[in-house]
């Protein structure tokens, strides 16, 4: 059974702190990784993708990967309480996404 | 474009019904996706197209679920004798062929009675 696995959270981070949310998968196939946010009753919405090894930096986040240890991590600089949400993360396998369950973030004001 | 759009956004049936969802993806996307999403889970798998073709189905569905999506455009999800385990939101995602970067659509909040 291939599985994307995520801590619950919640995860509560003081306003304009680093957030730190990470994520392991179990497939060595994957190729691409995504983070996507979902607030509550809404649907997710892509905010990174990752493809290789090392660090990706767009804005305020910045994804991590590392293949060796199947490890993806995504990172919130300058956290606003608007980040408050579940981030899922996500790695392909096989034509589809296998997703986390995803980790309630909570950014106190 | 505006998006991937759902159709209805809610639905309330009794046990039994049968219903249909509807999806319309971003146009120039040849990839769609249906997954369902219960409470505090991940999105879970039900099926995948690509064009018009169905190219994987997720050994989870029983027979009483079935998609389509004739002339690779919008996509139809009917569930037929519905179940109470089958109240979930009903997510619809599509992309272009190269990429697994999905846009999702709001989803179809289904409730069985």
């Amino acid at each position: 059974q291939k599985e994307v696995e995520q801590n619950s959270g919640p995860l509560s981070v003081p306003e304009g702190a680093i957030a730190s949310l990470n994520c392991t998968y179990s497939d060595r196939g994957s190729q691409s990784f995504f983070w996507y946010r979902q607030y509550s009753g809404k649907s997710p919405e892509l905010i990174m993708s990752i493809y290789s090894n090392g660090d990706k930096e767009d804005g305020r986040f910045t994804a991590q990967l590392n293949k060796a240890s199947q490890y993806v991590s995504l990172l919130i600089r300058d956290s606003q309480p608007s980040d408050s949400a579940t981030y899922l993360c996500a790695a392909d396998s096989n034509y589809q996404l296998i997703w986390g369950a995803g980790t309630k973030l909570i950014i106190k004001p | 474009d505006t998006g991937v759009s759902q159709d209805p956004r809610h639905k309330i049936t009794k046990r039994g019904q049968n219903v249909t969802f509807r999806c319309d993806p971003i146009s120039e996307h040849n990839r769609l996706y249906w997954y369902r999403q219960t409470l505090g889970q991940g999105p879970e798998f039900l099926t995948y197209f690509q064009n018009e073709a169905q190219l994987e189905k997720s050994r989870l569905l029983s027979d009483r679920f079935s998609a389509e999506r004739p002339k690779g455009s919008f996509s139809t999800l009917e569930i037929q004798r519905t179940e109470q385990g089958d109240s979930a939101m009903y997510l619809c995602a599509s992309s272009p062929w190269d990429s697994y970067g999905y846009t999702f659509g709001s989803g179809t909040r289904l409730t069985v009675v």
